[in-house]
């Protein structure tokens, strides 16, 4: 089991709501990620990292924002939610820096409802 | 475009049955091959990694194969379980960058019954 955590692992909320969803790891890994998932379908990297103060946005356009401001921290904030935004956010990290063969390790996930 | 298909889209077996599941890809260059399982409301766990030179690995009842040659892989599974039930999804990394950017199938949905 990673030591990975996310929350909360459920949220239903209204639109136009800002969230923060939280992910942090006790691992020491340098690389994070934030994935967004629809049932069914396959996982879209919307946000990821290198390290503290280093995001980069993804394959997925999304109108989320990160940051990382500590190792262990990498939480993701939505301005205004939507009922676009509905899904499953996972959370996941990794150890090395510039490898391709690193394991990610995936937290339990955020299952989000905007109404 | 790099992709990465899975079939059967879902699968159901009786307890104790062995089974076969499909992964065929594109992306390349080619880095590395996962499978990773995905219980219901769960993040995915990675049961093996394979890379270039390598065609098979095992994991306990898990036994994965990478024909490079053919962009195939396949997961099997032997002596199945009520806890096998779960999304298996095949992943392939390029390496094209530090990143070593994932790219994800859709998963089987494998479900077994008592």
């Amino acid at each position: 089991e990673a030591d990975i955590y996310q929350t909360p692992r459920y949220l239903v909320i209204g639109t136009g709501k800002k969230i923060t969803l939280e992910c942090s790891q006790t691992m020491g890994h340098d690389k994070m990620y934030w994935y967004q998932q629809d049932p069914g379908m396959e996982l879209h990297l919307i946000h990821y990292s290198y390290g503290v103060n280093s995001t980069e946005k993804g394959d997925l356009s999304s109108e989320s924002t990160v940051s990382r401001i500590r190792t262990e921290h990498f939480p993701l904030t939505l301005e205004s939610a939507r009922p676009s935004h509905t899904s499953q956010y996972l959370c996941a990290s990794s150890e090395r820096k510039h490898t391709s063969t690193d394991t990610q390790y995936f937290g339990p996930g955020t299952r989000l409802t905007v109404l | 475009k790099n992709q990465v298909e899975q079939s059967p889209q879902s699968l159901i077996i009786l307890e104790g049955k062995n089974c076969t599941l499909q992964c065929n890809y594109t992306v390349s260059p080619f880095s590395n091959l996962r499978w990773y399982k995905q219980d219901t409301g769960r993040g995915p766990v990675s049961l093996t990694i394979m890379t270039f030179s390598e065609n098979t690995k095992s994991n306990g009842r898990y036994t994965a194969t990478l024909d490079a040659d053919t962009k195939q892989s396949s997961l099997h599974i032997t002596a199945s379980q009520l806890s096998d039930s779960a999304s298996y999804i095949c992943v392939v990394s390029d390496r094209g960058s530090t990143l070593g950017r994932l790219y994800f199938g859709r998963g089987t949905q494998l479900t077994v019954w008592p």
